[in-house]
């Protein structure tokens, strides 16, 4: 079965820092690798996601992710830290058949000013 | 504008109750999901369905019930079967079911029992 350990529930960096939020999964088969973000009371916004072909993907509000097939990790990260940005951060995978996504428990992001 | 809809947006139910969360979407996607989100324990999956007219347990099934007689339209019912009901309720669909396809979410509805 698929699984998705996301390190660390709670992340906080001053604003302008490194934002790196780390996701590992298992699956035996090539998985399919999401990154949502979820402002609170909302619904969840796609940020990335790899399907196939290059490994770093870049996504929207300049986060970008590395599939790294060695690790099975998907880690999240951005250059610099915005007020924004902070919300909570779901890494999900998927598999080929029924497209049904498995979450990760979540990483809270807190930027301080 | 194109998306997905779920109503209402807070739902308080008492013990013993049923009640039915809306999710409506006019992106005419053939794939519907029903996920319930608890603190700390990310999104779980409840239902899905494929096509209209079908539909497949997820993880954590008991105590829920769908439907699918439109393709717009995956309604879940909260029973009173399931024990504990108050949770986070999110509605995605994609327009494909092929691994990969990216799943767009509604707003979501908070439900609390009293």
């Amino acid at each position: 079965a698929q699984s998705v350990t996301q390190l660390g529930s709670h992340v906080s960096v001053s604003e302008g820092a490194l934002v790196l939020l780390r996701c590992n999964y298992s699956s035996s088969v090539p998985p399919y690798l999401f990154w949502y973000v979820q402002y609170p009371n909302q619904g969840l916004q796609l940020l990335l996601k790899y399907t196939t072909g290059a490994t770093l993907v870049k996504g929207i509000n300049g986060f970008e992710a590395e599939f790294k097939k060695s690790e099975t990790s998907f880690h999240l990260t951005k250059p610099s830290a915005h007020m924004s940005d902070a919300a909570e951060y779901f890494c999900a995978v998927s598999e080929e058949y029924g497209n049904k996504l498995v979450f990760g428990a979540g990483t809270i992001l807190r930027v301080k000013s | 504008d194109g998306g997905i809809t779920q109503s209402p947006k807070y739902l308080f139910r008492k013990e013993g109750q049923n009640v039915t969360l809306s999710c409506e979407q006019n992106l005419n996607h053939d794939a519907m999901y029903w996920y319930r989100q608890d603190p700390g324990q990310g999104l779980r999956l409840i239902y899905y369905s494929q096509i209209v007219n079908d539909f497949q347990k997820g993880d954590i099934a008991e105590g829920y019930s769908v439907s699918r007689e439109k393709k717009e339209s995956f309604p879940l019912t909260v029973t009173s079967a399931q024990k504990n009901p108050t949770a986070f309720y999110l509605c995605a669909s994609s327009s494909r079911t092929s691994g990969g396809d990216t799943q767009y979410f509604g707003p979501g509805t908070r439900l609390t029992v009293l």
